[in-house]
């Protein structure tokens, strides 16, 4: 069974950009999460999708948006970036939500 | 405000000796505990989980943890590490009752050296 999977791996972006992150869930995994990772921060939730509806959001601003498609793929999008959103943007996807949630192994966004 | 603590940020520990890594939680509702591990540029693994039953839930990788409800404590124990145990490890907890989105803590970095 393949994991979740995240692309691209490595993202390299200018202040001001804007970058759209992709994460493919495990067969049969209907709710995608979202997580931002920092040194400073740790881990911070980011939103949550199930059935292409975002049914949790985390306290970030609205650069920060996401969708989910109807395969239960979700994208990720940050507008504007700024040198504060460098970070490990971890994807992770379960069930329904309610189980313990599968990691894919992130994209590092890094702003310069 | 539900949270999530985890005491070390960083525990160094020689190889084959005993470790424990500590987490504590707040809350005064049933709850659902995660340990998971991450290695250099990795996302995050399941160690080991807590939804019901015995306290003490055994892992992957000799890891172990015991749910004492009392102190509200979820640590994880290995009895003797290796080098390849070097990694940061997050507690998590889901309070029941609320949202179920995890609870994360600032993670712990064990740093086994030879």
């Amino acid at each position: 069974k393949a994991g979740v999977t995240q692309t691209p791996r490595y993202l390299i972006k200018t202040r001001g950009q804007q970058v759209t992150l992709s994460c493919s869930p495990i067969s049969g995994h209907r709710s995608v999460s979202w997580y931002q990772q920092t040194p400073g921060q740790g881990l911070q939730f980011l939103f949550e999708y199930f059935s292409e509806t975002q049914r949790n959001k985390g306290n970030f601003p609205g650069r920060f948006s996401g969708r989910q498609f109807s395969n239960s793929r979700s994208e990720m999008n940050v507008s504007t970036l700024e040198l504060g959103d460098s970070a490990l943007y971890l994807c992770a996807s379960s069930l329904a939500g309610e189980n313990f949630p599968v990691f894919g192994s992130g994209t590092r966004l890094t702003v310069v | 405000a539900q949270s999530v603590t985890q005491l070390d940020s960083q525990v160094p520990v020689f190889e084959e000796a005993p470790v424990e890594l500590r987490c504590n939680y707040s809350s005064s509702v049933s709850v659902y505990l995660f340990w998971y591990v991450q290695y250099p540029n990795q996302g995050l693994q399941l160690l080991l989980k807590y939804l019901s039953g015995s306290t003490l839930v055994k892992g992957i990788n000799g890891f172990e943890a015991e749910f004492n409800k009392s102190q509200t404590s979820f640590h994880l124990r290995k009895p003797s590490v290796h080098i390849s145990d070097t990694a940061e490890y997050f507690c998590a907890v889901r309070f029941s009752g609320g949202s179920y989105i995890p609870t994360f803590g600032r993670g712990t970095s064990l740093i086994v050296h030879p």
